[in-house]
């Protein structure tokens, strides 16, 4: 089982609406949970983070964190095609990050 | 500002030669951290530095692969007898001290070994 999973999709959504992305992590010692944005050729740009007692609200992100079920979701509302990148989730107990492999989000518009 | 800066930003190499890697951090962050990404994949943690002192490495780290950072502020990463396999970008991150645990990357290197 790999430590951080995502589905690497790609997700297709119209412009305008909401995009989901999901991970599932395996480490319930986990403390912190991050959200990056990858354009192709780049490297990872810091979306949000969200520590493990509670969601949180940027703009038009949202990261919230289930516990219970070991799972961390982004929303992403009113979605644009500047959106369209590769998110990685990653998740942080003892310093380093543990990254899963990537969303492919296509917002068309 | 500048931002985590990494040197060079591509590098070709024939397999079996020795490469290296630098990486400069955001002046006043004391941890370092090298990642290996290859296409499709997530970044993946190589190891890192709270100033000069190397506290992680991966165990899929071989023998090959050696990380410095030698008065805590650049870092330099060598690979020795480079193999086909080790063709990825290296991406450098470095974070502050604090509560904070926000990982700035710099943009990366990226190897090619023919």
């Amino acid at each position: 089982q790999k430590e951080v999973e995502q589905n690497s999709g790609p997700l297709s959504v119209p412009e305008g609406a909401i995009a989901s992305l999901n991970c599932t992590y395996s480490d319930r010692g986990s403390q912190s949970f991050f959200w990056y944005r990858q354009y192709s050729g780049k490297s990872p740009e810091l979306i949000m983070f969200i520590y493990s007692n509670g969601d949180k609200e940027d703009g038009r992100f949202t990261a919230q964190l289930n516990k219970a079920s070991q799972y961390v979701s982004l929303l992403i509302r009113d979605s644009q095609p500047s959106d369209s990148a590769t998110y990685l989730c990653a998740v942080s107990n003892t310093g380093k990050l543990i990254f899963g492999q990537g969303t492919t989000l296509q917002v068309k518009p | 500002d500048t931002g985590v800066s990494q040197n060079p930003r591509h590098k070709i190499t024939k397999r079996g030669q020795n490469v290296t890697f630098r990486c400069d951090p955001i002046s006043e962050h004391n941890r370092l951290y090298w990642y290996r990404q290859t296409l499709g994949q997530g970044p993946e943690f190589l190891t890192y530095f709270q100033n000069e002192a190397q506290l992680e490495k991966s165990r899929l780290l071989s023998d090959r692969f050696s990380a410095e950072r030698p008065k805590g502020s650049f870092s330099t990463l060598e690979i020795q007898r480079t193999e086909q396999g080790d063709s990825a970008m290296y991406l450098c991150a470095s974070s502050s001290p604090g509560g904070i645990p926000t990982k700035f990357f710099g943009p990366g290197t990226r190897l090619t070994v023919l």
